[in-house]
């Protein structure tokens, strides 16, 4: 079975900062992870993935994620963050052979003018 | 756009009262599934379905049942709603065969149980 654990639950950021989510998870089978965005009142909307290949993967909006097997963990980084990207971002896994995806708790990213 | 649609968008309904959310796509996708969202839980699994009525149960399936009779439709029952059921209810579909769990989310359906 697989699991999420997303390091912080709130992450406060002055604009044009960097910062970094971070997530790690734990799983007897290869993995495919995922980060997902959420804006208030709105669905998820998948933000980048790791399916395979290159552990540094880029996704939309300048963010970007690094898949390290060794630490179990799926960060996910931005330079230069805007106010804009204040949301909820989700860490989700799923094995290899897909079907079913488990997520984290989420970490609510708050950027501050 | 996946094509997903979940009705009834928001619903305030009365402890033990059933209550059934409808996820309708128009992409013919095999995998479909129903999570719930909690403050601090994230999403989790209640109940996934790989063909025509063929289903299984998620993380939190207790007090929740699924059918689909048609590929585009995925209903979720609640056959006697409780309190601890009021969330937020997303459907999401798998993308593809279903195969890497990349998933497309419908808009929610919030779901209040007084």
């Amino acid at each position: 079975a697989q699991s999420v654990t997303q390091l912080d639950s709130q992450v406060p950021v002055f604009e044009e900062a960097p910062v970094e989510l971070r997530c790690n998870y734990s799983s007897s089978v290869s993995v495919y992870l995922f980060w997902y965005v959420q804006y208030p009142n709105q669905g998820l909307q998948l933000l980048l993935k790791y399916l395979s290949g290159s552990t540094l993967v880029k996704g939309i909006n300048g963010f970007e994620a690094e898949f390290n097997k060794s630490q179990t963990s799926f960060h996910l980084r931005k330079p230069s963050v805007h106010i804009s990207d204040t949301a909820e971002y989700f860490c989700a896994v799923s094995g290899t052979g897909g079907f079913k995806t488990i997520f984290g708790a989420g970490t609510r990213l708050f950027v501050k003018a | 756009d996946a094509g997903i649609t979940q009705s009834p968008r928001h619903k305030v309904t009365e402890t033990g009262t059933p209550v059934t959310l409808r996820c309708h796509q128009t992409e013919n996708h095999r995998y479909m599934y129903w999570y719930r969202q909690d403050p601090g839980h994230g999403l989790r699994l209640i109940h996934y379905s790989y063909g025509v009525k063929d289903t299984d149960k998620g993380e939190v399936s207790d007090g929740y049942s699924v059918s689909r009779s048609k590929t585009e439709d995925f209903l979720l029952t609640l056959e006697s709603a409780t309190s601890s059921q009021t969330s937020v209810y997303f459907c999401a579909i798998g993308k593809g065969d279903g195969g890497t769990g990349e998933l497309f989310f419908g808009e929610g359906s919030r779901l209040t149980v007084l």
